[in-house]
């Protein structure tokens, strides 16, 4: 596609559970970037990966969180023994190179709801 | 102090008139700037990006950056009710090796007719 998809749009799942939530970014994107969103608030950064390897995970809040981009392309973001904190709009972006002026491009976004 | 901080509003203009959004940043090593619009349920859209001190225009919209105040700015002349919506000013932070994206929580705009 043209855009950077995501799957699910939403996710409902029992606290304790596992979940993975998956981003294609557009094709030939190098960067790709996950960041969560809560009510009220801008995009938070999670984690950055070039090509297949993770540049700075700084951003994920603890060690239930973990993502990956086996291939440089489709990245998949895991989620450990579910919190509702967890509960959020978790969004990937890609952009070309990675570098200061690039676009990034934001997917529509999935929707985790942890009861 | 939040590095990237904006109003919350609601900013509320009517219809034909000019709205101002303003957001402020801590990094003074920052370099580039970026405004995205996000309607409601939706993923944020890039509408402006800024580079250097001044003004730059596309249509409507007009971003103002002034690196020595830390302040950029996005007006929207001739407002619609269309363009209602959450704008995220975003500023690029070096950290790590690479140019890492900050977003503010966003201005939460409403036109009406």
């Amino acid at each position: 596609g043209a855009g950077v998809s995501q799957t699910p749009s939403n996710k409902v799942t029992e606290k304790g559970k596992y979940v993975e939530l998956r981003c294609d970014p557009i094709s030939g994107h190098t960067a790709l970037y996950w960041y969560r969103q809560s009510l009220g608030q801008g995009p938070e950064f999670l984690i950055y990966f070039q090509g297949t390897g993770a540049a700075d995970d700084s951003g994920l809040p603890n060690d239930r969180f973990f993502a990956v981009r086996p291939e440089g392309s489709v990245s998949t973001l895991k989620i450990q023994r579910t919190e509702r904190g967890d509960s959020a709009v978790y969004l990937c972006a890609s952009s070309l190179t990675g570098g200061g002026t690039d676009t990034q491009y934001f997917g529509p976004g999935t929707r985790l709801t942890v009861l | 102090q939040k590095e990237v901080e904006q109003n919350s509003g609601p900013l509320s203009v009517p219809e034909g008139a000019i709205a101002s959004l303003n957001c402020t940043y801590s990094d003074r090593g920052s370099q580039s700037f970026f405004w995205y619009r996000q309607y409601s349920g939706k993923s944020p859209e890039l509408i402006m990006s800024i580079y250097s001190n001044g003004d730059q225009e596309d249509g409507r919209f007009t971003a103002q950056l002034n690196k020595a105040s830390q302040y950029v700015s996005l007006l929207i002349r001739d407002s619609q009710p269309s363009d209602s919506a959450t704008y995220l000013c975003a500023v690029t932070l070096f950290s790590g090796g690479y140019n890492k994206l900050i977003f503010g929580a966003g201005t939460r705009l409403a036109v009406h007719p």
